[in-house]
């Protein structure tokens, strides 16, 4: 069956650092996957887009890369701030018109 | 702005009680989504409407139904709550429902079951 997996030990790193999360899937050929962050008691917010021919995808200080072939997907957020602080999820198009969510990262950035 | 809006943002029922929950929005979408989510696990989708064209998960339970009177509103019917069912409920839509849209969520109901 498909399968997301991501972290589920919270990231916790001190401001200023670059912080990295990992989003791996099974049974899965997306074409493409998506990152969201998930603030507590909110719903999900969308961040980046990452087709499967694209190797990297830059938003600000966000840069997601989507490595096919490993069928992995890492999100980077550099010079981490506290307003990072947050769960961040990735997720999959399953063809049907709909996504398939991973259980998210929870980050956390020290001051 | 334009957005999606839950009501109510936090319900309390009780065992076997049946319970609405309602969603609108202003973004003119066709595709409005209900996912279930449980503390630190994914959103997990119940069903979504494409125009008025309905479509169940497999593993949705028939306890949960849903109705699109309109474009803007959708609303998550939970005809017998149990206590499994406590969880938030997350509408969300998107444009046209391709592989590259994004989806736009709500805040959520944090549905309660005593």
């Amino acid at each position: 069956s498909q399968k997301i997996e991501q972290n589920s030990e919270a990231l916790n790193i001190q401001e200023g650092k670059t912080a990295t999360l990992t989003c791996n899937y099974t049974n899965y050929s997306p074409a493409y996957l998506q990152w969201y962050r998930q603030d507590p008691g909110r719903g999900p917010v969308f961040l980046l887009l990452i087709r499967e021919n694209e190797k990297e995808k830059r938003k600000e200080r966000l840069k997601v890369t989507f490595d096919t072939t490993l069928k992995q997907s890492l999100f980077h957020i550099t010079a981490s701030q506290p307003a990072d602080s947050a769960t961040y999820l990735c997720a999959l198009d399953t063809g049907r018109r709909a996504l398939t969510f991973g259980s998210g990262t929870r980050l956390q950035v020290q001051p | 702005d334009a957005m999606v809006i839950q009501n109510p943002r936090y319900q309390v029922t009780q065992f076997g009680k049946p319970v609405t929950l309602s969603c609108s929005q202003t973004l003119n979408h066709n595709v409005m989504y209900w996912y279930q989510q449980k503390s630190s696990q994914a959103p997990k989708l119940l069903f979504h409407y494409y125009d008025k064209d309905f479509n169940n998960e497999a593993d949705t339970p028939d306890n949960f139904q849903s109705r699109r009177p309109n474009t803007s509103f959708c609303f998550l019917d939970i005809r017998s709550p149990g206590l499994g069912d406590a969880a938030m409920y997350l509408c969300a839509t998107s444009g046209r429902g391709s592989s590259t849209d994004t989806q736009y969520f709500g805040p959520g109901t944090r549905l309660t079951v005593l």
